[in-house]
């Protein structure tokens, strides 16, 4: 079954960065597209950018004004989002999700504490 | 950038009760949108793509309709499962954003 395994909770200082996984199994990774998208504590979802997991080509929210980087690993059947210049604002959950026809299977999400 | 504005934002409602939620963009992004389903602590779960099509393994009552900047999402029966916030998302250009979620709880 399609499976999307996220690396576990990170606490970062204001300024770090900070790199989340995101692991698929089940499905033929370079298939599908995969979206990146957060959550701050009770607010909408936001969406952040994604990565044609066959062509490598990326797209980001300009939101994010430069400081996201999404790649990704085919041997590892593995995406990752980097976020840098992290500041309170981003504590948030950010989960990955592949994309057919809307984004049809999550992780499970990756709480990023932003503190000092 | 293409905005999605909710309504309601929250509405309170009984099993049984047929809820209706509406999705507008602010342009015309003709069939390009999908609806998901989250509850607290959950990833949300896929429940409309393309605007009216039903994902794989999602009840039927559910049901999407609409295109162009209108769109809506309608639950026949509500269901004591169905108690969650449900965001719809626009796929028709970038950012790929959410609408700002329509929580409905039980009246």
């Amino acid at each position: 079954q399609v499976q999307l395994v996220q690396s576990g909770a990170e606490v970062k200082k204001p300024g770090a960065s900070v790199k989340v996984s995101c692991k698929a199994s089940g499905y033929s990774f370079i298939s599908y597209a995969m979206h990146w998208v957060r959550q701050a504590p009770g607010q909408r979802l936001e969406w952040m950018g994604w990565i044609n997991a066959d062509t490598d080509n990326t797209k980001y929210s300009q939101r994010f004004q430069g400081r996201v980087t999404i790649t990704r690993d085919t041997s590892a059947s593995t995406a990752y989002m980097e976020l840098s210049s992290l500041r309170s604002e981003d504590t948030a959950v950010y989960y990955c999700a592949r994309v057919f026809g809307g984004l049809d299977f999550w992780g499970q999400g990756t709480l990023v504490t932003v503190s000092s | 950038a293409i905005q999605l504005t909710q309504s309601p934002s929250s509405l309170s409602a009984s099993v049984g009760d047929r809820v209706t939620i509406t999705c507008r963009a602010s342009q015309g992004i003709s069939s390009a949108l999908a609806w998901y389903q989250q509850k607290p602590g959950k990833a949300p779960k896929l429940l409309i793509y393309d605007a009216s099509n039903l994902e794989s393994g999602v009840p039927s009552r559910f049901s999407g309709g609409g295109s162009g900047t209108d769109f809506t999402l309608t639950i026949s029966s509500l269901q004591p499962e169905d108690f969650a916030t449900y965001y719809c998302q626009q796929f028709n250009s970038y950012p790929q954003d959410f609408g700002p979620g329509t929580k409905v709880d039980i009246k």
